[in-house]
């Protein structure tokens, strides 16, 4: 198993800014993803966070919004960039190890206001 | 599109009821199966997971899931739910050749009545 960490763990931000979200995690792991949590609404994969080379991005997500980065095995951060209240969501990070079980971070709930 | 189909949005038992959550996937090919559990105020846990073998799977607090594939389905149960059953609970696959991508249903909230 693995203990993930994220900061902040809530915030509230005026539409135009942006929040940079981290996630730690008490292990080195080869797979990251960033998951993001509508209200009301399922988990949807934002991308996976690869070390040493760009993230992957799911469809509907770009890089340009959601910057990533991944310096190391145990390390990422989530931009969300320019936000609009459209963005309120819980964002989650998480890992795994390919088509294992992942184990996720406690989220971080960002408002838009 | 690969989907993940869950029945029921909200239900609410009685303690000692019998619980049984519907779960299909839409996808031909081979899948990896899991039920995740969010308890108020935790994080994201798994509860189950099914790759190959017996398609009944027992996981963590008397849960179980049956794994029928050629219904697509991967239905959670527990004979007798607890108050501290409350929670909201989300089945998942990942599809082969997807790795690391989870794909979740809609989320199921459960109430259970003391």
């Amino acid at each position: 198993s693995a203990v993930i960490s994220q900061k902040p763990s809530r915030d509230i931000c005026q539409r135009g800014t942006s929040l940079t979200i981290q996630c730690q995690v008490d292990s080195q792991v080869t797979m990251m993803f960033w998951y993001r949590q509508q209200p009301g609404q399922s988990l949807t994969l934002i991308a996976t966070a690869n070390q040493g080379s760009e993230a992957t991005y799911e469809s509907g997500f770009v890089i340009d919004k959601f910057p990533i980065s991944r310096p190391n095995l145990t390390f990422s951060t989530l931009t969300v960039s320019n936000m609009s209240p459209e963005d309120s969501s819980i964002y989650l990070c998480s890992v795994g190890q390919g088509f294992d079980e992942q184990f996720f971070g406690p989220g971080t709930r960002l408002t838009v206001l | 599109a690969q989907s993940v189909s869950q029945h029921n949005h909200h239900v609410i038992l009685s303690e000692a009821a019998s619980l049984e959550l519907g779960c299909n996937y839409s996808y031909g090919g081979t899948v990896n199966l899991f039920w995740y559990v969010q308890y108020p105020g935790q994080h994201l846990q798994l509860l189950l997971k099914y790759f190959s073998g017996d398609p009944l799977v027992k996981g963590i607090k008397g849960f179980e899931a049956e794994f029928i594939k050629s219904k697509f389905s991967f239905n959670l149960r527990k004979p007798s739910v607890q108050w501290s059953d409350t929670a909201e609970y989300f089945c998942a696959v990942i599809l082969s050749g997807n790795t690391g991508k989870l794909i979740f249903g809609q989320g199921t909230t459960l109430q259970v009545k003391p």
